[in-house]
């Protein structure tokens, strides 16, 4: 069965620290990945997204994610923390069932607070 | 840019009571989606639709219903209220192979 894993609840980092958030993936064949941020109150925003091609995927707001097939893991990063990237991060893989219709499997999301 | 509307933010209903969460896509996409998002639990999808009148079950369908009538509207039905149904719900959209567009969500509590 396919899934998503997002093995830490929470995530602390320090503002202009480095950031990762890890995600690890169980698909038969290539994978579809993406990453969504969910701000307070507000749907999920899409970030990025792998399919092929290059395994580090640069992304909105300065994010990108690296895909790494030995490992089957997809983990997101950044470079330098901001205090307005704290939100609920959620990685997801393409249902291959579901055939074209963008069908997600999520993991549980991992919060992320970037402290000033 | 997309829009992917809810009709409601906040709604407050009975046990027992049957309960319709509309929303509302405006860029002609095929695909739409319902997903619940409780804690730890992630997003878990509840029916999705990929054409008019058509509609396929997704990982959580009981106690659901649906109904796509329009290609802009999807509507998620509950038939009778429980108060494990009290969850966040989001609806997405999307064309064909390309990314989700999520609305921001009704928060539902039965009581």
């Amino acid at each position: 069965a396919q899934s998503v894993a997002q093995p830490e609840d929470q995530v602390n980092v320090a503002e202009g620290n480095p950031l990762t958030v890890k995600c690890t993936y169980s698909v038969s064949g290539n994978p579809y990945l993406f990453w969504y941020v969910q701000y307070p109150n507000r749907g999920l925003q899409f970030l990025l997204k792998y399919i092929t091609g290059d395994n580090l995927v640069k992304g909105s707001y300065g994010f990108e994610a690296e895909f790494n097939k030995s490992q089957t893991s997809f983990h997101l990063k950044k470079p330098s923390a901001l205090v307005s990237d704290s939100a609920l991060y959620f990685c997801a893989v393409r249902d291959k069932a579901a055939g074209n219709t963008g069908k997600l499997i999520f993991g549980q999301g991992t919060t992320l607070q970037v402290k000033p | 840019d997309v829009k992917v509307t809810q009709s409601s933010r906040y709604l407050v209903k009975r046990t027992g009571e049957k309960v319709f969460l509309e929303c509302v896509q405006d860029m002609d996409h095929e695909n739409m989606f319902w997903y619940r998002q409780d804690p730890g639990l992630g997003l878990r999808l509840i029916y999705f639709s990929y054409d008019v009148k058509m509609k396929e079950k997704g990982d959580i369908p009981e106690g659901y219903s649906v109904s796509r009538e329009k290609k802009e509207r999807f509507s998620l039905i509950l038939e009778s209220a429980s108060t494990n149904q009290t969850s966040m719900y989001l609806c997405a959209s999307s064309p064909t192979n390309s990314p989700l567009h999520f609305g921001n969500g009704t928060r539902l509590t039965v009581t």
